[in-house]
């Protein structure tokens, strides 16, 4: 089974409007951590948001924030008021435990989100 | 402060030939990560060290790949003999669990192509 699901392959916005990048995720362990990354055309992947599983309130930085749902095992980004810039690939990704040294992530297939003027 | 360093960025090569990348992490990380992107399988973890230990080489396709940490500044994944599937863009990454939320900090990767 898939760990982590980025069930939207591409997704077109008009600037300035908010967007959503969905994410669900699989696992049994209690402990784990939710991170967003952006790839732009560059390559380079940069990292943009965390969400552990014990915060209890959803992770914020800036324009990004994460609509956690643990419940569900959701962990959506949400950009709010879309720039051009905000053209990449977006990669949800887990890491499972707290074990010492145990800090490898599994990341999804990917968003491809284009800003359109 | 420097980032990530991957070396060579890019590189062509026959296939047979073997490939060497090489991967310099921010200073004081103890932990490095190699990740293969493909098309078709997204990223991949092939191979992970803590403490230039290797904790999970399971990710590692077969035994024409290798990877080896001698000391905590340096890093090395080698392919040999190089095959045309292998190409790829090949990412090192390093962390530090003691800071922040222990995120992954990439290099710009290196960009495989076998002939």
């Amino acid at each position: 089974a898939q760990k982590i699901t980025q069930t939207q392959p591409g997704m077109f916005v008009q600037e300035k409007e908010a967007v959503t990048l969905d994410c669900t995720y699989d696992t049994s362990d209690p402990s784990y951590g939710l991170f967003w990354y952006k790839q732009p055309s560059s390559g380079e992947m940069i990292f943009l948001i965390y969400q552990g599983s014990y915060d209890q309130q959803n992770a914020t930085e800036g324009r990004y924030s994460l609509n956690f749902q643990k419940a569900r095992k959701s962990a959506n980004l949400v950009i709010s008021a879309s720039q051009l810039g905000d053209s990449a690939m977006y990669f949800c990704a887990m890491r499972e435990g707290t074990n010492f040294g145990n800090e490898k992530l599994t990341f999804g297939t990917g968003t491809r989100l284009t800003i359109i003027p | 402060d420097a980032g990530v360093i991957q070396s060579p960025r890019h590189e062509v090569t026959e296939m047979g030939q073997e490939v060497t990348l090489r991967c310099k992490p921010i200073s004081g990380h103890n932990s490095l990560f190699w990740y293969r992107q493909t098309m078709m399988r997204g990223l991949e973890l092939l191979i992970y060290f803590n403490n230039n230990v290797p904790i999970d080489d399971s990710g590692m396709p077969e035994d024409r790949f290798s990877a080896k940490m001698p000391n905590a500044s340096f890093s090395t994944l080698k392919i040999q003999p190089s095959e045309p599937r292998d190409s790829a863009v090949y990412f090192c990454a390093s962390s530090l669990e003691t800071s922040g939320h222990g995120e992954l900090f990439f290099g710009e990767g290196s960009r495989l192509t076998v002939l």
